[in-house]
């Protein structure tokens, strides 16, 4: 399956736990990009990987909230001290090095339930 | 603040007929124009991607785009059932590789 990847499908914490979410995208794509879905909301932009390079951060909350896209490897958005309005889904997009369009290609994302 | 406005519906449209779903965009700097498709519980599936004015069309889908107006369609011909689902609008701006999305409309096709 060359689309893209994300594990784990669904994730369950508690209060103040940390969670890791992980996404590797289509093969050929090098572009990384994160999105969150509130209940009954539309998609927010959270942040922009290349490989090893952060490019936009923008829609990145400003504390507890972090993501790397490694040399090797999967990139990985990272929740520290979870609470519940964290409880979301999770998509990771990738798109091919620069083209004139920009496709982005989403995974199944990840369904975070914070208790 | 950047927006993407779509009609959250629920728009129902009876099978066979046509659907026409709408967005209008804010920033006259758009470059480029997403229709992703999402079923409940699923993720969003890109179906027709636009950057220039006029008419795109694959297969029963055609996407039109008009820059003056900022406003991009999207038109779903010989409806099925199974284009029931959400359908979401994406922006992106000229230098920059984020999407803006619409909070999507909620198309049900009627048997």
């Amino acid at each position: 399956n060359a689309g893209v990847m994300q594990n784990p499908r669904h994730l369950v914490r508690r209060r103040g736990q940390e969670a890791r979410l992980r996404c590797s995208p289509m093969k050929g794509h090098s572009h990384v990009y994160w999105y969150r879905q509130l209940p009954e909301e539309g998609l927010k932009f959270m942040v922009y990987l290349q490989k090893e390079n952060i490019i936009d951060e923008s829609g990145m909350p400003k504390e507890r909230f972090s993501a790397e896209f490694p040399k090797e490897g999967p990139s990985i958005l990272r929740i520290q001290q979870v609470v519940r309005g964290d409880s979301a889904a999770y998509f990771c997009a990738s798109s091919a090095p620069r083209t004139s369009v920009n496709e982005q290609f989403f995974g199944p994302g990840t369904r975070l339930t914070v208790l | 603040q950047k927006e993407v406005e779509q009609n959250s519906g629920p728009l129902s449209v009876p099978e066979g007929a046509i659907a026409s779903l709408n967005c209008t965009y804010s920033d006259r700097g758009s470059q480029s124009f997403f229709w992703y498709r999402q079923y409940s519980g699923k993720s969003p599936e890109l179906i027709m991607s636009i950057y220039s004015n006029g008419d795109k069309e694959d297969g029963r889908f055609t996407a039109q785009l008009n820059k003056a107006s900022q406003y991009v369609s999207l038109l779903i011909r010989d409806s099925q059932p199974s284009d029931s689902a959400t359908y979401l609008c994406a922006v992106k701006d000229f230098g920059n590789e984020k999407l803006t999305f619409g909070t999507g409309t909620r198309l049900t096709i009627i048997p």
